[in-house]
């Protein structure tokens, strides 16, 4: 079964603070890793990696896959309370966009 | 990037109704989807909405409980029937150009079963 595992639940940070975000993944193909921020209902698109070690860079925000090892990192920078959300990994594993997402990183970015 | 619409934006109806869920999108696209987020977690794919045809559903999901329609390339329906408590969710489509593009997402449909 394609299982795909956020770390950690939540996160608490202070704004300025930098924090990482994980994200790995067992699927049996594996096409392409989405990151969605989560805020109130829709989530929103940040970044889709299909290649490894290219960074995808977005403001403040970073992201990068490790095909070999399976996983991904979502990087902020200077963290701002409006970063506070719900972050969202998926992967497609077929190429038919029928993704699986993650549990999600609970983020509070506090002032 | 798409942007997609959701009728209603909320809703509460009573155990045994069925509630359709309206999903519009401003452009084309290829592949539209409905999810299911329970409280507290993540999104579930329920099903793919096919142009002309029947959807394909998810393991766990079936036609007689989530109907589906999708008319043309920029409009898709979900109905919720004889729904129960168990129901209650959020509701979102996602739409996206093609196989090789990024799923754009709507406002999501909550809704509570009473």
């Amino acid at each position: 079964e394609d299982k795909v595992v956020q770390s950690p639940l939540s996160l608490v940070v202070h704004e300025g603070d930098t924090v990482t975000l994980n994200c790995s993944y067992e699927v049996t193909n594996f096409r392409s890793l989405l990151w969605y921020k989560q805020e109130k209902k829709a989530p929103t698109f940040l970044f889709m990696l299909t290649s490894s070690g290219i960074e995808k860079k977005s403001g403040r925000l970073s992201s990068i896959l490790d095909k070999k090892e399976l996983f991904s990192i979502l990087n902020i920078t200077a963290t701002q309370t409006g970063d506070s959300a719900i972050y969202l990994c998926a992967v497609d594993p077929v190429g038919g966009n029928k993704l699986v997402f993650g549990a999600g990183t609970i983020l509070r970015v506090k002032s | 990037s798409a942007v997609i619409s959701q009728k209603p934006s909320r809703d509460i109806c009573q155990r045994g109704t069925s509630l359709t869920i309206q999903c519009q999108v401003d452009s084309q696209v290829t592949m539209m989807f409905w999810y299911r987020q329970q409280p507290g977690q993540s999104l579930t794919l329920i099903a793919t909405a096919n142009q002309g045809s029947e959807a394909t559903y998810e393991s766990g999901f079936v036609i007689d409980k989530f109907p589906i329609s999708r008319p043309n390339l920029t409009f898709s329906t979900l109905t919720v029937s004889n729904m129960s408590p168990e129901d209650s969710s959020i509701y979102l489509c996602s739409g996206t150009p093609s196989s090789y593009n990024e799923q754009f997402f709507g406002p999501g449909t909550r809704l509570t079963v009473l």
